[in-house]
């Protein structure tokens, strides 16, 4: 079966980086987009960004441009999201959350994350 | 930036009753980039819909999805308690960012 499973908990000083890993099974790792979508306590889920774990093209929300890295290890069908010069307003869960097949028919793709990650507690405080 | 709205906030229904929620965008969606997800407390999201209407593998018929253009609606018939959650729509495929709703949450009485 499909699982992403994720990183454990961290703890963060502001002005540091944090980097998460999502290691994937079940499926062909390459076939589809990574997504990684983030939580902040009490608040609804925010699209960070995705990646093509078979050319490593990314594509990230202009909010965490410069300051998100994506990158994929495919011989180890893990996932890795990199966030820069943490604050406060980072604390969060962070979730990695399997994208559509690529190479699909239009009319039979999943345009939506199908499988995700149980997350990732990243908290920044001095 | 696509802005979708959700409303109610909260829906307070008993078992077996029906429960319609609404996501409103702020420019049209097509119908392929639509999804709705069920979260639960301390759980990750769920697909429960995406093309606005379908249902992937081992979600209930009582969940359906319906609606175009700017206006969505997920409805959840014959409620359970196991139905108490967080819903949120998203638009993933139209434009980045693929924004999320604020979130409904449904209570079973």
């Amino acid at each position: 079966q499909v699982q992403l499973v994720q990183s454990g908990a961290e703890v963060k000083k502001p002005g540091a980086s944090v980097k998460v890993s999502c290691k994937a099974s079940g499926y062909t790792f390459t076939s589809h987009d990574i997504n990684w979508v983030r939580q902040a306590p009490g608040q609804g889920p925010e699209w960070m960004g995705w990646m093509n774990p078979k050319d490593g093209n990314t594509g990230y929300a202009q909010k965490f441009q410069g300051r998100v890295t994506m990158t994929t290890d495919p011989s180890m069908t893990t996932a890795y999201m990199h966030l820069s010069s943490l604050t406060s307003e980072d604390t969060a869960v962070y979730y990695c959350g399997r994208g559509p097949l690529r190479g699909s028919p239009y009319d039979e793709t999943v345009f939506a994350l199908d499988h995700w990650g149980q997350g990732t507690l990243v908290s920044v405080s001095s | 930036e696509i802005v979708l709205t959700q409303s109610p906030g909260t829906l307070s229904l008993s078992p077996g009753e029906r429960a319609t929620l609404s996501c409103r965008a702020s420019q049209t969606v097509s119908n392929s980039y639509l999804a709705w997800y069920q979260q639960k407390p301390g759980q990750a999201p769920r697909l429960v819909i995406y093309g606005a209407s379908r249902r992937p593998n081992g979600i209930s018929d009582r969940f359906s999805g319906s609606g175009s253009g700017t206006d969505f609606t997920l409805t959840i018939s014959r409620l359970e308690p196991e139905d108490s959650a967080v819903y949120y729509c998203q638009q993933f495929g139209n434009s980045r960012p693929y924004t999320f709703g604020q979130g409904t949450k449904v209570e079973i009485k």
